[in-house]
């Protein structure tokens, strides 16, 4: 069964950091883009980020770019988001979700970060 | 402001038909598949549709997509109380080498 497992969400005040974490299993993480999509309360969907299979091919979103930094790890079959700067518009539930560019196929449950003061 | 736009919401009685559609422009839809996300209260996202109008392996072929152009329309037949849910289109800008959704579509069963 394939699986992403999302973890390191949190409340943190504006201008803090977060380092959210996605474990993959059930299929083979390194022949696979992925990507960050969130939703804030009550709003719709957001992508986030994307990384393609090579670490050096990143996507951002214009509201992230420069705060956010996707990346992965192959050995470990983790995907990671560091989130810098943080602001009271960054509150969401971030999924991680399996890219076949573009679209997605499978999807974590979502970690929540909660931006106030 | 979504790049891509959806009816807020559309409603039918049980075992109708609704359709939603989505509109963008040449640099997303125009130039890209169309990928469609069900996502019922509390709960994460699920594929519906990929490539424009392919269904993964366990969607009923009650659901069925199109793309026209720089449009696409997610069609739901035999509606059933369970449909219930937001559904939302998806895309890749090339412009802007960036993903995008629709804002989304709430769908009622009367």
């Amino acid at each position: 069964e394939f699986q992403l497992l999302e973890s390191g969400g949190d409340s943190v005040q504006p201008g803090g950091s977060l380092r959210l974490s996605c474990a993959a299993s059930g299929f083979p993480f390194k022949k696979y883009a992925m990507s960050w999509v969130r939703q804030a309360p009550g709003k719709g969907l957001e992508w986030v980020s994307g990384i393609r299979v090579s670490e050096d091919e990143t996507f951002y979103a214009d509201s992230v770019r420069g705060r956010f930094t996707i990346s992965r790890d192959n050995f470990r079959n983790t995907l990671y988001l560091q989130i810098n700067a943080l602001r009271v518009e960054d509150t969401a539930i971030y999924f991680c979700a399996r890219d076949l560019f573009f679209f997605m196929d499978v999807w974590g449950q979502g970690t929540t970060v909660t931006v106030s003061s | 402001q979504s790049v891509l736009t959806q009816p807020p919401s559309v409603s039918a009685a049980p075992g109708q038909q609704v359709t939603i559609s989505c509109s963008g422009s040449a640099s997303n839809i125009g130039n890209n598949s169309v990928s469609w996300y069900q996502q019922l209260p509390r709960t994460a996202p699920k594929l519906l549709i990929y490539d424009n109008d392919k269904r993964p392996s366990g969607i009923p072929d009650r659901f069925s997509g199109s793309k026209s152009g720089t449009s696409a329309t997610l069609g739901i037949a035999g509606l059933q109380t369970g449909d219930e849910a937001d559904y939302f289109c998806g895309t890749w800008d090339s412009s802007r080498s960036v993903g995008i959704f629709g804002g989304g579509t709430k769908v009622t069963v009367l």
